[in-house]
């Protein structure tokens, strides 16, 4: 089984409407963190959570919120989605230690914003 | 903003042929990372190089880090067909925080 998932794997939704993609991670990790990619822009940071009471802005949170459940757990939502968000949604886990260590990626979200 | 720049955009080769991809950032580092992508799918880690080392192995991996020049270079020897990735480089500008900073890559074609 995949240590990092995320739902929907594809969704296609319409100005305007709110939207929540999330993951879970059986990794055991404390820091989780959500990108955005777009073609030819790399990954660019959303959000970013270090433990479950915490939570920061990355690059782009504008137009985005996140919730850390639990641990295991860390959903972003679209309050209203319009369509330059149409992007691919990734969302990561690493281990909380002394220095930046190896991020482990879910498959991706794959958003449509009609 | 980027703070990895991924030289060149992109590369094609033959298999059996070296492919070495360039990164250039603009602060200090504690590490850089190297991750690759396949076509729509999630990043995969490949290997990670500290602030305080030059090269590093890893299979047909090499990765060289030069700390004066703020560059590195990744070279897959005797690429395959399925090697043909993205492939993005990312450091953390310093910080020791866990934030990742990514370029935006170089698109790798190995042609059978």
């Amino acid at each position: 089984d995949a240590d990092v998932t995320q739902t929907p794997r594809n969704r296609i939704t319409k100005t305007g409407k709110r939207i929540m993609l999330e993951c879970s991670q059986t990794k055991g990790h404390d820091r989780m963190y959500w990108y955005r990619q777009d073609p030819g822009l790399g990954l660019r940071l959303i959000y970013y959570s270090f433990d479950v009471k915490d939570i920061n802005k990355g690059e782009i949170s504008d137009g985005y919120s996140v919730s850390r459940q639990a641990q295991a757990k860390f959903s972003l939502s679209l309050e209203s989605a319009i369509p330059n968000q149409t992007a691919l949604y990734f969302c990561a886990t690493s281990a909380m230690g002394i220095s930046t260590d190896t991020q482990y990626f879910g498959p991706g979200t794959r958003l449509t914003v009609l | 903003s980027q703070q990895g720049e991924e030289d060149p955009q992109a590369l094609s080769i033959q298999e059996g042929e070296n492919a070495t991809m360039n990164c250039s950032y603009k602060t200090s580092i504690n590490n850089l990372q190297w991750y690759r992508q396949n076509s729509g799918r999630g990043l995969v880690h490949l290997i990670l190089i500290r602030s305080n080392e030059r090269e590093k192995h890893s299979g047909r991996l090499r990765v060289t880090l030069d700390t004066s020049k703020k560059s590195s270079s990744l070279l897959i020897t005797a690429s395959r067909a399925a090697d043909t990735a993205s492939y993005f480089c990312a450091t953390d500008r310093g910080s020791t925080l866990g934030r990742l900073y990514f370029g935006r890559g170089t698109q790798l074609t190995v042609w059978p």
